[in-house]
């Protein structure tokens, strides 16, 4: 079985320029997150998506943090401007939960360095 | 404020010994915890999960125990191994959430090093 799928795997990009991350989740899996990690910390959940419907976006920083998830498979997060303290790894996780717990897979993840 | 703590960011162990990892929460609505395991340049991977109607869940080396009264759950490696040597993540989750769905809460992970 295919695992979660991340590009691409690490970034670099000035401060105030555009970025964006693509996850491809395991194939049947409603659920799709989008995690943060900076350095030091746990994961942080930025978004959850249920098929192609936002379910929480709570702690995703609007002003410059957009995702979507197109056709209910595949997955992209988009910063825009970016700033010094986006520096961190982005992990996409899935999970085939429908109304019961499973655990979530994760994807290797996508590290971003902004100078 | 961190719903979910592991106030010990790393520990040593000689191989072949007991491994704890403890992890505390301050959310009672939390009923389903998670382990998950992170070696550097890879997304965490599950190790194993305990939901709270349970005080105890077992999986070859890996024991994780759950004291709901004092919110406070533990990860045992017996006996540990130099390939235990990683990050481990404590999560925590509710069965609902406000969304219908639910959703993982980490703590900031212990740094585990089992010494040959």
């Amino acid at each position: 079985e295919a695992g979660v799928a991340q590009s691409p795997r690490y970034k670099i990009i000035e401060k105030r320029q555009s970025v964006a991350f693509w996850c491809n989740p395991i194939s049947g899996h409603a659920t799709l997150y989008w995690y943060q990690q900076i350095l030091g910390q746990g994961p942080k959940l930025l978004i959850q998506f249920q098929n192609n419907g936002v379910v929480d976006d709570s702690q995703l920083p609007k002003d410059r943090f957009s995702a979507e998830r197109l056709k209910g498979v595949d997955s992209t997060l988009k910063i825009q401007p970016a700033k010094l303290e986006d520096s961190a790894v982005y992990l996409c996780a899935s999970s085939l939960e429908t109304r019961g717990l499973t655990e979530a897979f994760f994807g290797q993840g996508t590290r971003l360095t902004v100078v | 404020d961190q719903q979910v703590k592991q106030n010990s960011p790393s520990l040593s162990v000689q191989e072949g010994r007991i491994s704890i990892l403890n992890c505390d929460y301050t959310n009672s609505m939390f009923d389903y915890f998670l382990w998950y395991k992170k070696y550097p340049a890879e997304g965490p991977t599950f190790l194993i999960s305990i939901s709270s109607i349970k005080d105890k869940n077992e999986d070859g080396r890996f024991t994780v125990f759950l004291n709901k009264s004092a919110k406070h759950l533990s990860l045992h490696i017996v006996p540990s191994q130099p390939g235990d040597s990683a990050v481990y993540f404590c999560a925590a989750s509710s069965v609902w959430s406000g969304a219908g769905s639910y959703q993982l809460t980490f703590g900031k992970g212990t740094k585990l090093s089992v010494i040959p």
